[in-house]
């Protein structure tokens, strides 16, 4: 099984600052990575998929990097709506999600 | 707008069964792949299992394989998950999501749209 390691496990940050959230497989997922977001009650909502492709809908302040096994999702200047949880997840070798990144208010 | 609306959730005793449902709006239904994921309370996020636009292929995670299995009927827009003999290590939020895919195949198709989960929980 292919595990990911996300990192911060909480990040404390203002509106208007830049985020930067991690994740680190455990073995080459080549691009098969996505980043999904969920705030509490809601259901996981698709940000990101294949490292860098920004899913519908999506505002352009969220980007996606990395391949093999170091990824990246930055939100380039947070809004008061994106606080919430941050999943990546890998479709290389079935399906495996990080354990999440949450993105609070500081 | 693609919807995915989960149904079936409940309290179950240890060993009994369940069966969970998920009907799908906005989109073509048997044009997509479909799986169910579930999340443990306060923990992350785990594949459950995933069936093709025919139901000619299906996959199980390890932990479920024998107890549970998937099925849809494309006539009537719905997904579902038969479970039995449900253990404590069962209870969670299962999601319904649809694959970017018409078939679950050696890589797996992109998860994007979820519905809002149905929670199971088990205890005597």
């Amino acid at each position: 099984e292919i595990v990911l390691t996300q990192s911060p496990a909480t990040l404390s940050l203002s509106p208007g600052e830049r985020a930067t959230l991690s994740c680190r497989a455990s073995q080459s997922v080549g691009s098969y990575l996505a980043w999904l977001q969920q705030k509490t009650g809601q259901a996981p909502r698709l940000l990101i998929y294949d490292a860098s492709n920004r899913a519908t809908g999506i505002p352009a302040r969220f980007s996606g990097s990395g391949s093999g096994t170091d990824f990246t999702l930055t939100i380039s200047s947070l809004e008061p709506e994106d606080f919430a949880v941050y999943f990546c997840q890998q479709r290389y070798n079935s399906y495996t999600f990080g354990q999440g990144t949450k993105l609070e208010l500081k | 707008e693609v919807q995915l609306v989960e149904s079936g959730g409940g309290l179950v005793q240890p060993g009994r069964s369940l069966r969970l449902s998920c009907t799908a709006s906005g989109f073509t239904f048997d044009d997509y792949a479909m799986h169910w994921v579930r999340q443990a309370p306060g923990k992350g996020l785990e594949w459950v299992s995933g069936i093709s636009w025919n139901s000619g292929s299906i996959r199980y995670a390890d932990s479920v394989k024998g107890r549970f299995t998937i099925s849809r009927d494309n006539a009537k827009n719905s997904l579902y998950l038969q479970m039995n003999s449900l253990r404590a290590e069962d209870m969670a939020l299962y999601y319904c999501a649809k694959d970017s895919n018409l078939v679950v195949g050696t890589v797996p198709g992109v998860l994007d749209h979820w519905g809002q989960g149905t929670l199971v929980t088990v205890s005597s």
